[in-house]
């Protein structure tokens, strides 16, 4: 069975980066598939971050491209995020997720989440 | 931007047919994927490639897509349903994917 669970500070200060990462256990990420970033605000919709293959290839939601990062580290088996310049909007749960891809979809479904993490910016 | 629209909530009676509908310009070229979310929960996936549900999803769940909208069914909605639905798909270049914004099903 596939498993995700990110791991990172709660508490993040404003302009500062956040940083966030992905244990995945039960698959190994060289294995394929794209593996992504995606946060919830308190109350509100989801919002996809970005996304990346285990060779490097990433793709970012155009409105945070500026101050996103997306790494993988195939020998440990994760991925991570930064955010760079962070403000009070970007106080969110962060989950970590699988992304399964179609045929015309390159990224395609999550098909397994993490538990997800509250990331709460504040002086 | 490219965005996909859903109606923020609806209601029904436990028994009723439940109808979600996600509307984007670029639906016609990609799939779209169905989520539902209970509070303080991840989301999980119950429709995938517009019409396809996963093992373990109920029956009761159907997708369906005509031009430019896609559709969630729950057909004899359960009290079990209520919770937040989204819809998810990319845009037509293939390297953006988006959410809609949500709708809160409540079974009344």
């Amino acid at each position: 069975q596939v498993q995700l669970q990110e791991s990172g500070p709660g508490l993040v200060k404003p302009s500062e980066t956040l940083s966030l990462t992905c244990g995945v256990s039960g698959y190994s990420i060289s294995g394929g598939y794209y593996w992504g970033w995606i946060r919830q605000p308190p109350g509100k919709g989801l919002e996809w971050i970005g996304s990346i293959f285990h060779s490097g290839t990433t793709y970012y939601n155009p409105s945070l491209k500026s101050r996103v990062t997306i790494s993988v580290d195939t020998s440990k088996n994760q991925f991570s995020l930064k955010l760079s310049s962070v403000t009070v909007a970007d106080t969110a749960v962060y989950y970590c997720a699988r992304n399964q891809g179609d045929i015309g979809s390159t990224i395609g479904r999550v098909d397994y989440w993490g538990q997800g993490t509250l990331v709460t910016v504040s002086s | 931007s490219y965005e996909l629209t859903q109606p923020p909530s609806m209601s029904v009676s436990p028994g009723q047919t439940a109808r979600v509908t996600c509307s984007g310009d670029a639906l016609p070229k990609q799939y779209a994927y169905w989520y539902q979310q209970k509070p303080g929960q991840a989301p999980i996936l119950v429709i995938y490639q517009d019409t396809e549900r996963p093992s373990g999803i109920p029956e009761r769940f159907s997708g369906s897509s005509s031009g430019t909208t896609v559709t969630l069914t729950i057909t004899g909605v359960q009290a079990e349903d209520e919770a937040d639905y989204y819809c998810q798909s990319a845009d037509t270049s293939d390297t953006y994917v988006v959410f809609g914004g949500g709708t809160r099903l409540t079974v009344l």
